[in-house]
């Protein structure tokens, strides 16, 4: 059974970096793509990269180029999404969704960028 | 970029109604369209893939078709977990990804 676990809420000062983590367990995670998606309040759903931890080389829609880093680490089974220079319009809950259909999620992670 | 219009933004139906969503793709994307099912606070739940195919244990009630720029969702027989909002998503061939802007389903 596939579980997604992602880490826990957080709380930024605008201008600093941001780093959450998604660890994998029940299912293969090298060739499993690994993506990110973001929710702000009240608001709908925002990709904001990915990557297939074999290829080690992850994609970013032009929005978010420059400014996030995804990478993986097989060894441990875990994703990590890095967005620097916060500010508060990336207060959002940002979701784990594993694989291509995007079919096993996390619990969701809440980052509240606030000074 | 591939954009995808969702409509209706919402709706309010009633319990055992059938409910349609359209989701239209800004080019051809063929069958590469997905629906999910989204609650209050939780994440995303896959339902259909590749626009007609219906993901494990989702109930028969949910069905998708459509392909090349033109998709509908539908649910026969609303029942009250229904209620959520609803997101059609594409993911083209280099593994980037776009959603619809969700459709809000209220009883």
């Amino acid at each position: 059974q596939v579980q997604v676990v992602q880490s826990g809420a957080e709380v930024k000062k605008p201008g600093s970096s941001l780093k959450v983590s998604c660890k994998a367990s029940g299912g293969p995670f090298r060739n499993t793509a690994v993506n990110w998606v973001r929710q702000a309040p009240g608001l709908g759903l925002e990709w904001v990269g990915g990557i297939i931890p074999v290829f080690g080389t992850a994609n970013y829609p032009q929005k978010f180029q420059g400014r996030v880093t995804i990478t993986a680490d097989e060894s441990t089974s875990t994703a990590y999404m890095e967005l620097s220079r916060l500010r508060s319009e990336d207060t959002a809950v940002y979701y784990c969704a594993r694989g291509t259909k995007l079919d096993h999620w996390g619990q969701g992670s809440l980052v509240t960028v606030s000074s | 970029d591939i954009q995808l219009t969702q409509s209706p933004s919402s709706l309010s139906a009633s319990l055992g109604d059938r409910v349609t969503i359209t989701c239209q793709a800004s080019q051809d994307i063929g069958k590469s369209l997905n629906w999910f099912q989204q609650k209050p606070g939780k994440p995303p739940n896959l339902l259909i893939f590749d626009s007609s195919n219906l993901e494990t244990g989702v109930p028969s009630r949910f069905s998708g078709r459509g392909s090349g720029s033109d998709f509908t969702f539908t649910i026969n027989s609303l029942q009250p977990e229904d209620v959520g909002t609803y997101y059609c998503q594409h993911s083209n061939n280099l593994f980037m990804h776009t959603f619809g802007q969700g459709t809000k389903l209220e009883i």
